[in-house]
């Protein structure tokens, strides 16, 4: 069966540090990828999505990158943070576009 | 574009009761449409899902939502709501990615 981690679970980081979430999936091959964030009180963005490795797409223009170094391998990125990349990071699969997405247990991120 | 509504950011029902949380929907091209549900602290977890065929959709811990074209909604329920349904609840469509709406927070009362 397939599974997603994700890691760190919890992270705080000051204001101008850099970022690196992981997300990894398992027991599926050439997955969509997809990291949306939930701000508190929010519904959830979408961030970047990837058909591909090497392939990313930008929704939002904002602080963050997004890299698929392997086919199930999802980095989400900042060079320097600022207080609103605070959040709840969720990276999620799919077999295709348009088919049920699964997501994985998260990242909080809290940035002072 | 797609997008989606839903209508009430908190609801809450008695336990036993029945429980509607709403969404309407926009899109331009028949749409896929998605229920999930999100336990504090957690991921999402997919309740149901429509993807054209019947347009009442039957998924797990008994809920139900059904396809009304005419009214451009896909409203979930479920006849009699337990403690562990409070949570919060996302609509979404599908057309790349899932574009989802603002969420409603379900609180059941004993």
């Amino acid at each position: 069966s397939q599974t997603i981690h994700q890691w760190p679970a919890t992270l705080v980081q000051p204001v101008g540090s850099p970022l690196s979430l992981e997300c990894t999936v398992e027991g599926t091959s050439n997955p969509n990828l997809y990291w949306y964030r939930q701000a508190a009180g929010r519904g959830l963005q979408l961030l970047f999505y990837s058909v591909g490795i090497g392939q990313i797409s930008s929704e939002v223009p904002q602080n963050l990158s997004a890299s698929r170094p392997q086919d199930r391998q999802f980095i989400l990125s900042s060079k320097k943070l600022l207080l609103s990349d605070s959040g709840f990071y969720l990276c999620a699969w799919s077999g295709s576009e348009r088919e049920t997405q699964y997501f994985g247990p998260g990242t909080r991120l809290l940035v002072l | 574009a797609q997008s989606v509504t839903q209508l009430g950011s908190h609801v809450s029902v008695s336990e036993g009761a029945l429980v509607l949380l709403r969404c309407n929907y926009s899109s331009s091209v028949p749409p896929y449409l998605f229920w999930y549900v999100q336990y504090p602290n957690q991921g999402l977890q997919l309740l149901l899902k429509y993807t054209s065929a019947a347009t009442l959709v039957k998924g797990i811990n008994g809920f139900e939502a059904e396809f009304k074209k005419s009214e451009t909604s896909f409203h979930l329920t479920k006849p009699s709501a337990h403690m562990s349904d409070a949570a919060e609840y996302f609509c979404a469509v599908s057309r790349r990615a899932l574009t989802f709406g603002s969420g409603t927070r379900l609180q059941v009362q004993p």
